[in-house]
């Protein structure tokens, strides 16, 4: 089962404007990444934000984490259409860093 | 340098076949991870190899799957008796031992699996 609920589902702008993605979580966590995905395979990875912070920036990225809403957003300012791909939230708790527990993913396209 | 590699890219099974998925870790990684991505299930975790360590094999979901790996570099994910809902991406992924990043996992490209 997925502990990550994320919203929206599909998410569909403009290029040039900011794409919000929100990760709601269960269970108490070590850290929270965030991949992306392009046409179903690999993922790659964007950002760790570690239980201990609130918020990190990465180039036109910004993740806010909120462990007492078990919450995390991810913000992509002045999207571009190579941004178009879908985006993954996903938890590390316990002792266990290797374990991931994936959110169902935000469908991002953004329209040149 | 190179990255994590998988393969086959795709495999089409006929259903009660037993199959066989290969990862190539990134050189100098000693965590592996296997999951799978289903539509109906999404990203779910299946085993996680650490060094040494026995593997967490909390996720694979049943008997039909197992996993080794060989020499702590290259693993194998075995599904004896493929059944229909078998069919996914099986995708790999490793981390290096750096405590500080042993957190970030690097994915492969994924092996499509179709059984008939």
């Amino acid at each position: 089962s997925q502990q990550g609920e994320e919203d929206p589902q599909a998410l569909s702008i403009q290029e040039g404007e900011n794409a919000t993605m929100n990760c709601s979580y269960k269970t108490s966590i070590n850290n929270l990444q965030w991949y992306r995905q392009n046409s179903g395979r690999g993922l790659v990875h964007l950002i760790l934000i570690r239980s201990n912070e609130r918020e990190k920036h990465s180039g036109r990225l910004r993740v806010t984490l909120d462990t007492s809403k078990k919450s995390s957003s991810l913000l992509i300012t002045a999207s571009r259409a190579a941004d178009t791909a879908s985006y993954f939230c996903a938890t590390a708790g316990g002792t266990s860093y290797g374990k991931l527990t994936f959110g169902q993913g935000t469908i991002l396209t953004v329209h040149p | 340098g190179a990255g994590v590699s998988q393969s086959p890219s795709n495999k089409v099974t006929e259903k009660g076949k037993d199959v066989e998925l290969r990862c190539d870790p990134i050189s100098g990684h000693t965590a592996l991870y296997w999951y799978r991505q289903s539509l109906g299930q999404g990203l779910e975790f299946l085993i996680y190899f650490q060094g040494n360590s026995a593997p967490d094999k909390s996720g694979l979901p049943s008997d039909r799957f197992s996993a080794e790996r060989t020499g702590g570099s290259v693993s194998t994910l075995t599904i004896q008796r493929t059944q229909q809902e078998d069919s996914a991406v099986y995708l790999c992924a490793s981390s290096p031992p750096t405590s500080s990043l042993r957190e970030t996992q690097y994915f492969g490209p994924g092996t499509r699996l179709l059984v008939l």
